[in-house]
This record gives structure tokens, sequence and C-alpha cells, in this order.
């Protein structure tokens, strides 16, 4: 079992659609979250980080981590066409471990 | 891609062929990071280095090993590619502080034949 597991998609949404992305995991040690985008042929680019349970907005980006259930959540209101991309998230448990990468979730927006 | 470039962009190569790619950034960033990307797998990490001359095995370090003789510069060599080396690297960049945020750079895309 991989310690982050995520649904590859891909998601297909109409323009203006709220977006759901998930990830589980098993490590109880993890307290750092975050969530890349990764658009087709470059490299990721962070999006959102997080520190344990919680939410965090940033514009149109919620991040939400639920660490009793070991879920953590990125949404996207109001999607745009330019949202479309591969979202990836990872974990870590401390700042000396290593990043955990989810497989990632592709997204497409259509108009 | 926060100051960070990877060369080449794009090789195909022999198998059994020795292969470097090269990581360079103009952050100053004390670590670096070399990952591979493969459908079904995600990103996992090769090798790391916390400093210069300081590096340290990653989850798939197999057939591969590093060198980092300057902070700015971070090498991945495929000591003998083979075709299951095929696949996409990128190399990351993190601060002393924050190190759970990792940059990325754009990738090399890498084919064995």
């Amino acid at each position: 079992q991989k310690e982050v597991e995520q649904d590859p998609g891909p998601l297909s949404v109409p323009e203006g659609a709220i977006v759901s992305l998930n990830c589980t995991y098993s490590n109880s040690a993890f307290q750092y979250f975050m969530w890349y985008r990764q658009y087709s042929r470059k490299g990721p680019e962070l999006l959102m980080y997080t520190y344990s349970s919680g939410n965090k907005e940033d514009g149109r980006f919620t991040a939400q981590v639920d660490k009793s259930s070991k879920y953590i959540s990125l949404f996207i209101r109001d999607s745009q066409p330019s949202d479309s991309a591969t979202y990836l998230c990872a974990a870590r448990a401390g700042t000396a471990s290593k990043l955990t990468f989810g497989t990632g979730t592709r997204l497409q927006v259509t108009l | 891609d926060a100051g960070i470039t990877q060369s080449p962009r794009h090789k195909v190569t022999e198998t059994g062929t020795p292969v470097t790619l090269r990581c360079h950034q103009t952050e100053n960033h004390r670590y670096m990071y070399w990952y591979r990307q493969d459908p079904g797998h995600g990103l996992r990490l090769i090798h790391y280095s916390y400093g210069v001359k300081d590096t340290d095995k990653g989850e798939v370090s197999d057939g591969y090993s590093v060198s980092r003789s300057k902070t700015e510069d971070f090498l991945l060599t495929l000591e003998s590619a083979t075709s299951s080396q095929t696949s996409v690297y990128f190399c990351a960049i993190s601060e002393e502080k924050g190190r759970e945020t990792q940059y990325f750079g754009p990738g090399t895309r890498l084919l064995v034949l």
C-alpha cells in the first residue's frame, strides 16, 4: 500500500464548477501537506502548503487536512480552463524526512 | 521555476552508456533533490544533497550516483543506462528553513533504447 493514495482521474468538469481533489494517507506521522500543480511537460509548482489539520485559503483555492481521517483535500472554486493540469498531493513527517507524493489527479476544465 | 535549470532537457541514449544530468540553481538553497516521475508511480526520490559533498540515497537509488561539488550544481549520473531508467527526471531545491516545501525544475526527458 502506498503511503499517499490519489485517484488518477481524469476528472472533467465544466468551467465555473467547484472542483474537489482528494488524497488519503496512511502514515500518522505526516504533519506537513502540500498540493502541487503540474502542467503538461512542465515541473510541479507548489500551490498550497498546510501544517497539521485545518483549512488554508488562497484565492480560489482551499486546502483542507483532516488528520483524524487521514484525508487531504483541495477545492478549486470557479474553475477555469487554465486550471487544467495534474494535481499532486504530498506529505512529510518532519523537516528532516522525505516528501511522499501521490500519483496525481488529472483535471480537465472544459468550456 | 524558482531559478532552477536542468540540462539537457531531452536525451536519447543507448542501453549500457553512462548519462549525466545537470541541475543548476541560482537560489543558493542548501538542499537539492533528484526525482524520477513515471506513470502509476508518481514522483520518487532518487538521491538528495544537504550540502556540498553531502549526499544521501532516496527510495530508488540503485543504478544512480550523484555529486555536488558546488552549492549551485547537483549532478545525477546513470552509470550504465537501462531501459527501466527511461523516465522524466526532476531536480528540486529547498531552503534550510521550510524544507517541507520544495521547488522543482522543468525536468529532463530521458529515453534509453
